[in-house]
């Protein structure tokens, strides 16, 4: 069974921060999907990471992918309340038909 | 606009009620798929379909039908619902890149 793991699964961070949030994943996959979530709305696409080493940066937010740890990282720089949210990783298998997902990281930016 | 329609938003049933959460997509997106999101579980696959006639199981199929006779539609039929189906949906098609774009969700409550 594939098992996706976030780390933290709840945040609360002080505007102005840096912090990770951690996606663990069980089964080899080359492809790596991170969302956001805002309080009873849909899931938003973040991020595609396609390939061992893969880093994308959008805002205040950048991804990376490591497949050989089978790791991903979302980092957030300076944190503004704006970015609070639930954070979801996924992963899909080789045939690229199911997909993933980790349980969510709830952030919270305080100001 | 590129959309994933969902219907109804909101329905609260009772058990042994047939009934169908409709998907439209406006995208010619060929992959499309169903989730349920439940408190600390995070989003779970349902079924997932590649074409028109082409559809298989994902995570938690039990209790669950989908047909795909048009590329658009990708309805969620649950034939005798129980309580513990209570939860949000969702419907999803599948972006060039491989991302997945949600629709607004569906509630559904099973007493």
């Amino acid at each position: 069974e594939l098992k996706v793991e976030q780390n933290p699964l709840f945040l609360s961070m002080q505007e102005g921060k840096n912090y990770t949030i951690y996606c663990n994943y069980s089964t080899t996959s080359d492809r790596l999907y991170w969302y956001r979530q805002d309080p009873g709305k849909s899931l938003e696409s973040l991020f595609v990471l396609l390939s061992n080493g893969a880093v994308k940066q959008e805002g205040r937010l950048m991804a990376s992918l490591d497949t050989k740890a089978r790791l991903s990282t979302l980092h957030i720089t300076a944190a503004v309340h704006d970015l609070s949210a639930t954070y979801f990783c996924a992963v899909d298998r080789w045939t690229g038909n199911q997909f993933y997902f980790g349980t969510g990281t709830s952030l919270t930016v305080i100001p | 606009e590129a959309q994933v329609t969902q219907n109804p938003r909101y329905l609260i049933t009772v058990t042994g009620k047939k009934l169908t959460v409709t998907c439209s997509q406006n995208m010619n997106h060929e992959y499309m798929s169903w989730y349920r999101q439940d408190p600390g579980l995070g989003l779970r696959q349902i079924y997932y379909s590649m074409n028109v006639e082409v559809t298989d199981k994902g995570d938690v199929p039990e209790g669950y039908k989908v047909s795909r006779k048009e590329k658009r539609n990708f309805p969620l039929i649950l034939e005798s619902p129980s309580p513990n189906q209570t939860s949000l949906y969702f419907c999803a098609s599948r972006t060039g890149s491989g991302e997945l774009f949600f629709g607004e969700g569906s509630r559904l409550t099973v007493l």
